[in-house]
């Protein structure tokens, strides 16, 4: 099946500065690639939806001037954390929506110190 | 409040025996019904999905059924095994085909030996 990759993994970095998260779909094209955010034992919470070529769609409640999302080819999406801060620290999970259906990348696992 | 409803929020099972989850929904109008299978520190994994005029699709051991009628999804694990424990999550699209996912909360199924 389709395959949605994440890098990193998991990265920890210090309260202020910035994280990039890439997402790539690898086998197929992604018009639309979605970020969420997943805090422990809690679901999904979309956060933004990429549109490839154009501006990210945020939901209500995140700053786009703090989650910078770039969707610069059909098989790549990237999420900058900006000045991160301790509550930013969380599973960040990117989606890419092919023809059949939505695939999730593995994850990053964000902890700012 | 949350327009996927799942429970138990978590289940403990013997290897080898069998359980089923429960998943409730409002969203309206109703495009499909998804059940992802997210293990720890990883994202989710589709088990099935099923439009409005499906009631039962299975995928190995996971049987989902759906009833439109009621608005109510149900995920069955046969013989479980020790790999099935991971949180399942049901996942409802509204509007079109691709509308917004509305995501439960997950049910936690932990598999003992």
């Amino acid at each position: 099946g389709a395959v949605v990759s994440q890098h990193p993994s998991r990265v920890i970095c210090k309260s202020g500065t910035s994280v990039k998260i890439e997402c790539r779909s690898l086998d197929f094209q992604a018009t639309t690639m979605f970020w969420y955010r997943q805090f422990p034992k809690q679901s999904l919470m979309l956060m933004a939806t990429s549109n490839e070529g154009s501006k990210a769609t945020y939901e209500q409640g995140v700053e786009k001037d703090k989650f910078l999302i770039n969707h610069a080819s059909l098989t790549l999406s990237t999420l900058t954390v900006t000045s991160a801060h301790p509550e930013d620290s969380s599973f960040y999970i990117c989606s890419a929506r092919s023809t059949e259906t939505q695939y999730f990348g593995p994850g990053t696992r964000l902890l700012v110190l | 409040k949350n327009q996927v409803e799942q429970s138990p929020q978590s289940l403990i099972i013997l290897e080898g025996k069998n359980c089923t989850l429960q998943c409730n929904y409002t969203v309206s109008p109703f495009s499909n019904l998804r059940w992802y299978k997210q293990d720890t520190g990883r994202g989710p994994v589709s088990l099935t999905i099923m439009t409005f005029s499906e009631n039962t699709k299975s995928n190995g051991r996971y049987t989902a059924t759906l009833d439109a009628d009621t608005k109510q999804s149900s995920l069955h694990i046969t013989a479980s095994q020790l790999s099935d424990s991971a949180s399942y999550i049901c996942v409802v699209s509204g509007g079109d085909s691709w509308g917004k996912l509305q995501f439960g909360a997950g049910t936690q199924v932990v598999v003992t030996p």
